[in-house]
């Protein structure tokens, strides 16, 4: 049973540039849902994408968008990077309105902005 | 005030301690409740969900006191393989989204 995974694993960007993030649901799973871990805190909720559509968005700017695929897959985009923006992304996936709404989260892409 | 508001630490502790861990959220209308552990530099995993008649398994004891907007985790026996962060997770009203807190981080000595 294929978990969570995302790509790439570590990526360094400059400031201004933008950067595509992707992220493969476990099986089965048909909800995304995307995170930004600052080094020392807890994971801030970006968004979560269900049925190809953005069902809910956290207090992150326009400059973060996304985007969910027909086989539930997603993509995270960040354009005009921010030295700010270096953190671990985190993609987390899950079964509509499971009763326990757990969540299963992939590896990671570490982001570092120069 | 933090939504979702958990002891700083870290906790330093001998093995075969008993540790807790509390957690305060802030909006009462949360609708669920988690605890996640985060090994250093891994992704975070579910440890268990909470419930509000209390639940256990094996050596962990989760706690939920709505009234006091209050959650606990209780590790009894602890291994050296529980050193990690602990985070304390709530399911907003708003349905979907998750509030995390900070975590807080655990050190078990031989």
């Amino acid at each position: 049973d294929a978990g969570v995974t995302q790509s790439p694993t570590h990526l360094i960007k400059t400031r201004g540039q933008q950067v595509t993030l992707r992220c493969s649901p476990k099986s089965g799973h048909d909800t995304v849902s995307w995170y930004q871990q600052a080094l020392g805190q807890g994971p801030q909720f970006i968004f979560q994408y269900y049925e190809e559509e953005e069902r809910q968005r956290g207090n992150f700017p326009d400059r973060f968008s996304g985007h969910q695929f027909p086989n539930y897959s997603s993509e995270l985009n960040v354009n005009a990077l921010w030295l700010g923006d270096s953190a671990l992304y985190l993609c987390a996936s899950s079964l509509g309105e499971t009763p326990n709404y757990e969540q299963y989260f992939g590896p990671g892409t570490r982001l570092t902005v120069t | 005030r933090k939504e979702v508001e958990q002891d700083p630490g870290p906790f330093n502790v001998p093995e075969g301690a008993t540790v807790a861990f509390n957690c305060t959220y802030s909006n009462s209308a949360s609708q669920s409740f988690f605890w996640y552990r985060q090994d250093c530099r891994k992704e975070p995993k579910l440890l268990m969900s909470v419930y509000s008649s209390g639940n256990e398994d094996g050596r962990f004891t989760a706690q939920l006191n709505r009234a006091s907007q209050y959650i606990s985790l209780l590790i009894r026996d602890s291994k050296l393989s529980d050193s990690a962060t602990y985070l304390c997770v709530v399911r907003g009203d708003s349905n979907y989204q998750l509030i995390w807190g900070a975590g807080t981080k655990l050190i078990i000595k031989p």
